[in-house]
């Protein structure tokens, strides 16, 4: 079966634009998460998606939103992009139970410059 | 405050030997741990989990041990390949009042099997 697709796999944007990213989740999982990843912080929790409404949300600023389709297809959006932004953004999707694991996109690599 | 804590960042083993990866965290109401596996340009890959109810699971290869007094878990490889080169995350579950499960990672320990 199909695993998690994001798109774009890569994206450079400059200061102060905006960018979206987009996951499509594997068939049947409800359940979407993002997650953010960085050398120095490892992977970070962003927010969670279920049935095209947001029930978690980590500790970011409110530059960093998001949306679910009811197709269960996700996008976050970033803006005012800042340098410190620059970072692999990882897209899990699940049958909203940790037991099987949460599958993971490949991610899109954002370079801020 | 760092809840999952992978203390160690590199670990080389002998091919054929055991590899153990070790995590430790602070917060008691997690419920489940996960490990996942992560090569370079791509997004992790779930290995094995464990409840908070069990001490031990098996798959394969992997075994992951949980010791809760303790708040230890480590995963076990056996025999180790190169092939299980990669970064490894240790994973902790937790619900939150919403009722969305959360996953908490540890930074991760870069295996490196030698052949």
């Amino acid at each position: 079966k199909a695993g998690v697709t994001q798109t774009p796999r890569y994206l450079i944007k400059t200061r102060g634009q905006q960018v979206t990213l987009s996951c499509s989740p594997i068939s049947g999982h409800r359940s979407v998460s993002w997650y953010q990843q960085t050398p120095g912080q490892g992977l970070q929790f962003l927010f969670e998606y279920f049935s095209e409404t947001q029930r978690n949300k980590g500790n970011f600023p409110g530059r960093f939103s998001g949306r679910q389709f009811s197709n269960s297809r996700s996008e976050m959006n970033v803006s005012t992009l800042e340098l410190g932004d620059s970072a692999l953004y990882l897209c899990a999707s699940s049958f909203d139970s940790p037991v099987y694991g949460y599958t993971f996109g490949s991610g899109t690599r954002l370079t801020v410059v | 405050d760092q809840q999952v804590k992978q203390n160690s960042p590199s670990l080389s083993v002998q091919e054929g030997r055991i590899s153990i990866l070790n995590c430790d965290y602070t917060n008691s109401m997690f419920d489940y741990f996960l490990w996942y596996k992560k090569y370079p340009a791509e997004g992790p890959t779930f290995l094995i989990s464990i409840s908070s109810i069990k001490d031990k699971n098996e798959d394969g290869r992997f075994t992951v041990f949980l010791n809760k007094s303790a708040k230890h878990l480590s995963l076990h490889i056996v025999p180790s390949q190169p092939g299980d080169s990669a970064v490894y995350f240790c994973a902790a579950s937790g619900r939150s009042g919403a009722g969305s499960y959360q996953l908490t990672f540890g930074k991760g320990t870069k295996l490196s099997v030698i052949p």
